[in-house]
Protein backbone atom coordinates (compact mmCIF):
# COMPACT_ATOMS: atom_id res chain seq x y z
CA UNK A 1 0.00 0.00 0.00
CA UNK A 2 0.90 3.22 -0.82
CA UNK A 3 1.76 5.13 2.23
CA UNK A 4 1.80 8.80 0.41
CA UNK A 5 -0.16 10.49 -2.54
CA UNK A 6 1.34 13.03 -4.48
CA UNK A 7 -0.42 15.78 -6.46
CA UNK A 8 -0.39 16.68 -9.21
CA UNK A 9 -0.03 13.58 -10.93
CA UNK A 10 1.95 15.12 -13.63
CA UNK A 11 2.73 18.55 -13.96
CA UNK A 12 4.44 20.29 -17.12
CA UNK A 13 6.00 23.58 -17.03
CA UNK A 14 8.61 25.95 -19.15
CA UNK A 15 12.25 26.12 -18.50
CA UNK A 16 13.19 28.84 -15.66
CA UNK A 17 9.83 28.35 -14.38
CA UNK A 18 9.23 26.72 -10.51
CA UNK A 19 7.75 23.31 -9.75
CA UNK A 20 6.20 22.90 -6.67
CA UNK A 21 4.71 19.08 -6.02
CA UNK A 22 2.69 18.00 -3.01
CA UNK A 23 2.54 15.05 -0.81
CA UNK A 24 0.55 13.85 1.67
CA UNK A 25 0.67 11.33 3.95
CA UNK A 26 -1.39 8.77 6.41
CA UNK A 27 0.79 7.88 9.62
CA UNK A 28 2.84 9.98 12.26
CA UNK A 29 6.46 9.77 10.69
CA UNK A 30 9.88 9.78 12.10
CA UNK A 31 10.94 11.55 8.76
CA UNK A 32 10.20 12.64 5.25
CA UNK A 33 12.46 12.28 2.27
CA UNK A 34 12.33 13.27 -1.05
CA UNK A 35 13.26 11.17 -4.25
CA UNK A 36 13.68 11.44 -8.18
CA UNK A 37 13.68 8.55 -10.75
CA UNK A 38 14.87 9.10 -14.25
CA UNK A 39 12.47 6.99 -16.61
CA UNK A 40 12.94 3.59 -16.06
CA UNK A 41 16.11 3.46 -13.91
CA UNK A 42 16.59 3.78 -10.19
CA UNK A 43 16.13 6.61 -7.46
CA UNK A 44 18.06 9.23 -6.29
CA UNK A 45 17.89 10.66 -2.91
CA UNK A 46 17.40 14.40 -2.88
CA UNK A 47 16.29 15.70 0.71
CA UNK A 48 15.01 14.45 3.90
CA UNK A 49 13.53 16.39 6.74
CA UNK A 50 13.18 15.16 10.30
CA UNK A 51 9.97 15.64 11.40
CA UNK A 52 10.91 18.30 14.18
CA UNK A 53 11.71 20.67 11.18
CA UNK A 54 9.81 23.17 9.27
CA UNK A 55 11.93 23.69 5.97
CA UNK A 56 14.99 22.59 4.42
CA UNK A 57 16.63 23.83 1.24
CA UNK A 58 19.48 22.27 -0.98
CA UNK A 59 20.53 24.19 -4.04
CA UNK A 60 17.14 24.82 -6.19
CA UNK A 61 15.09 22.73 -3.17
CA UNK A 62 13.47 23.37 -0.74
CA UNK A 63 11.44 21.52 1.17
CA UNK A 64 8.70 22.09 3.73
CA UNK A 65 6.56 20.25 6.26
CA UNK A 66 3.49 20.35 8.03
CA UNK A 67 3.08 17.68 10.26
CA UNK A 68 -0.31 18.82 11.93
CA UNK A 69 -1.79 18.32 8.05
CA UNK A 70 0.64 15.17 7.66
CA UNK A 71 2.15 16.99 4.22
CA UNK A 72 4.97 18.18 2.54
CA UNK A 73 6.01 20.07 -0.29
CA UNK A 74 9.16 20.01 -2.69
CA UNK A 75 10.12 23.17 -4.75
CA UNK A 76 12.30 23.23 -7.57
CA UNK A 77 13.38 26.87 -8.05
CA UNK A 78 14.80 27.90 -12.31
CA UNK A 79 13.72 24.44 -12.92
CA UNK A 80 15.82 23.13 -16.14
CA UNK A 81 15.04 20.58 -18.89
CA UNK A 82 17.31 17.98 -17.10
CA UNK A 83 14.64 18.35 -14.31
CA UNK A 84 12.15 16.12 -16.25
CA UNK A 85 11.40 13.26 -14.19
CA UNK A 86 9.57 11.31 -11.61
CA UNK A 87 9.18 12.66 -8.29
CA UNK A 88 8.05 10.60 -5.13
CA UNK A 89 8.13 11.24 -1.16
CA UNK A 90 8.74 8.60 1.21
CA UNK A 91 8.11 8.48 4.63
CA UNK A 92 9.80 6.52 7.71
CA UNK A 93 7.52 5.45 10.52
CA UNK A 94 7.84 7.07 13.61
CA UNK A 95 8.59 3.63 15.56
CA UNK A 96 11.73 1.44 16.44
CA UNK A 97 13.04 -1.31 14.24
CA UNK A 98 13.87 -1.07 10.78
CA UNK A 99 13.09 1.35 8.58
CA UNK A 100 10.19 0.54 6.54
CA UNK A 101 10.86 3.05 3.58
CA UNK A 102 7.21 3.89 2.54
CA UNK A 103 6.96 5.69 -1.01
CA UNK A 104 3.74 7.71 -2.91
CA UNK A 105 2.43 7.86 -5.67
CA UNK A 106 4.60 10.02 -7.35
CA UNK A 107 4.66 13.31 -9.65
CA UNK A 108 5.89 13.34 -13.31
CA UNK A 109 6.92 16.56 -14.18
CA UNK A 110 8.28 17.64 -17.34
CA UNK A 111 10.05 21.02 -18.19
CA UNK A 112 9.89 21.96 -21.79
CA UNK A 113 13.31 23.80 -22.93
CA UNK B 1 32.91 4.66 -3.66
CA UNK B 2 31.09 1.80 -5.36
CA UNK B 3 27.66 2.19 -5.62
CA UNK B 4 24.81 -0.42 -5.48
CA UNK B 5 24.67 -2.67 -8.56
CA UNK B 6 21.72 -5.05 -9.95
CA UNK B 7 21.78 -7.80 -11.75
CA UNK B 8 20.58 -8.71 -14.19
CA UNK B 9 19.16 -5.47 -16.04
CA UNK B 10 16.79 -7.16 -17.86
CA UNK B 11 14.40 -10.59 -17.77
CA UNK B 12 12.27 -12.37 -19.06
CA UNK B 13 10.55 -15.53 -17.63
CA UNK B 14 7.57 -17.37 -17.83
CA UNK B 15 4.23 -18.18 -15.69
CA UNK B 16 5.13 -20.65 -13.07
CA UNK B 17 9.02 -20.24 -13.27
CA UNK B 18 11.43 -19.05 -10.51
CA UNK B 19 13.62 -15.96 -10.80
CA UNK B 20 16.88 -15.15 -8.67
CA UNK B 21 17.81 -11.66 -8.70
CA UNK B 22 21.23 -10.01 -7.49
CA UNK B 23 21.84 -6.90 -5.50
CA UNK B 24 25.35 -5.64 -4.38
CA UNK B 25 25.25 -2.81 -1.80
CA UNK B 26 27.38 -0.09 -1.70
CA UNK B 27 30.62 0.12 -0.10
CA UNK B 28 30.21 0.28 3.93
CA UNK B 29 26.44 -0.29 4.03
CA UNK B 30 25.22 -3.58 6.03
CA UNK B 31 21.32 -3.10 4.90
CA UNK B 32 19.36 -4.08 1.89
CA UNK B 33 16.16 -3.59 1.15
CA UNK B 34 14.26 -4.67 -2.11
CA UNK B 35 11.19 -2.68 -3.87
CA UNK B 36 8.82 -3.23 -6.10
CA UNK B 37 7.42 -0.91 -8.73
CA UNK B 38 4.94 -1.77 -10.80
CA UNK B 39 4.19 0.63 -14.18
CA UNK B 40 3.06 3.90 -12.92
CA UNK B 41 3.00 3.32 -9.84
CA UNK B 42 5.65 3.85 -6.50
CA UNK B 43 8.13 1.25 -4.72
CA UNK B 44 6.29 -1.19 -2.71
CA UNK B 45 8.60 -2.45 0.47
CA UNK B 46 9.73 -6.22 -0.09
CA UNK B 47 11.87 -6.68 2.95
CA UNK B 48 14.82 -5.86 4.32
CA UNK B 49 17.99 -7.75 5.47
CA UNK B 50 20.39 -6.28 7.94
CA UNK B 51 23.20 -8.19 8.80
CA UNK B 52 22.03 -11.25 6.99
CA UNK B 53 18.84 -11.80 8.72
CA UNK B 54 15.36 -10.59 7.60
CA UNK B 55 14.69 -7.36 9.35
CA UNK B 56 11.16 -6.19 8.29
CA UNK B 57 8.68 -7.47 5.72
CA UNK B 58 6.02 -5.67 3.65
CA UNK B 59 2.62 -7.03 2.43
CA UNK B 60 4.07 -10.01 -0.09
CA UNK B 61 3.26 -13.61 0.08
CA UNK B 62 5.90 -15.83 1.32
CA UNK B 63 6.99 -16.77 -2.38
CA UNK B 64 9.00 -13.68 -2.38
CA UNK B 65 12.03 -14.27 -0.25
CA UNK B 66 15.63 -13.54 0.17
CA UNK B 67 19.34 -13.94 1.38
CA UNK B 68 22.10 -11.69 2.18
CA UNK B 69 25.53 -12.67 2.31
CA UNK B 70 28.30 -11.99 5.26
CA UNK B 71 29.61 -9.52 2.22
CA UNK B 72 26.14 -7.85 2.43
CA UNK B 73 25.03 -8.39 -1.08
CA UNK B 74 21.25 -9.90 -1.48
CA UNK B 75 19.38 -12.19 -3.47
CA UNK B 76 15.61 -11.90 -3.95
CA UNK B 77 13.54 -14.80 -5.20
CA UNK B 78 10.46 -15.02 -6.68
CA UNK B 79 8.72 -18.24 -7.15
CA UNK B 80 6.16 -19.63 -8.68
CA UNK B 81 5.93 -16.33 -10.86
CA UNK B 82 2.57 -14.41 -12.07
CA UNK B 83 2.09 -12.30 -14.21
CA UNK B 84 1.13 -9.37 -12.02
CA UNK B 85 5.00 -10.30 -10.88
CA UNK B 86 6.12 -8.01 -13.60
CA UNK B 87 7.63 -4.89 -12.45
CA UNK B 88 11.11 -3.14 -12.01
CA UNK B 89 12.62 -5.12 -8.44
CA UNK B 90 14.68 -1.98 -6.98
CA UNK B 91 17.37 -2.71 -4.48
CA UNK B 92 18.55 0.07 -1.61
CA UNK B 93 21.42 -0.20 0.40
CA UNK B 94 21.90 1.66 3.58
CA UNK B 95 25.01 2.20 6.59
CA UNK B 96 22.71 1.02 8.71
CA UNK B 97 18.67 0.28 10.00
CA UNK B 98 18.55 3.93 10.69
CA UNK B 99 17.03 6.59 8.95
CA UNK B 100 19.97 7.34 6.44
CA UNK B 101 18.53 7.58 2.76
CA UNK B 102 18.37 4.64 0.38
CA UNK B 103 20.63 4.51 -2.44
CA UNK B 104 19.21 2.88 -5.10
CA UNK B 105 20.34 0.49 -7.72
CA UNK B 106 18.99 0.70 -11.53
CA UNK B 107 16.81 -1.89 -10.63
CA UNK B 108 16.09 -4.93 -12.43
CA UNK B 109 13.19 -5.61 -15.43
CA UNK B 110 10.94 -8.55 -14.90
CA UNK B 111 8.33 -9.56 -17.04
CA UNK B 112 6.32 -12.50 -16.71
CA UNK B 113 4.19 -14.04 -19.55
Amino acid sequence: SQQGEEDPQALSIQEGENATMNCSYKTSINNLQWYRQNSGRGLVHLILIRSNEREKHSGRLRVTLDTSKKSSSLLITASRAADTASYFCATAPNSGGYQKVTFGTGTKLQVIP
Amino acid sequence: ETGVTQSPTHLIKTRGQQVTLRCSSQSGHNTVSWYQQALGQGPQFIFQYYREEENGRGNFPPRFSGLQFPNYSSELNVNALELDDSALYLCASTPDRGDSPLHFGNGTRLTVT
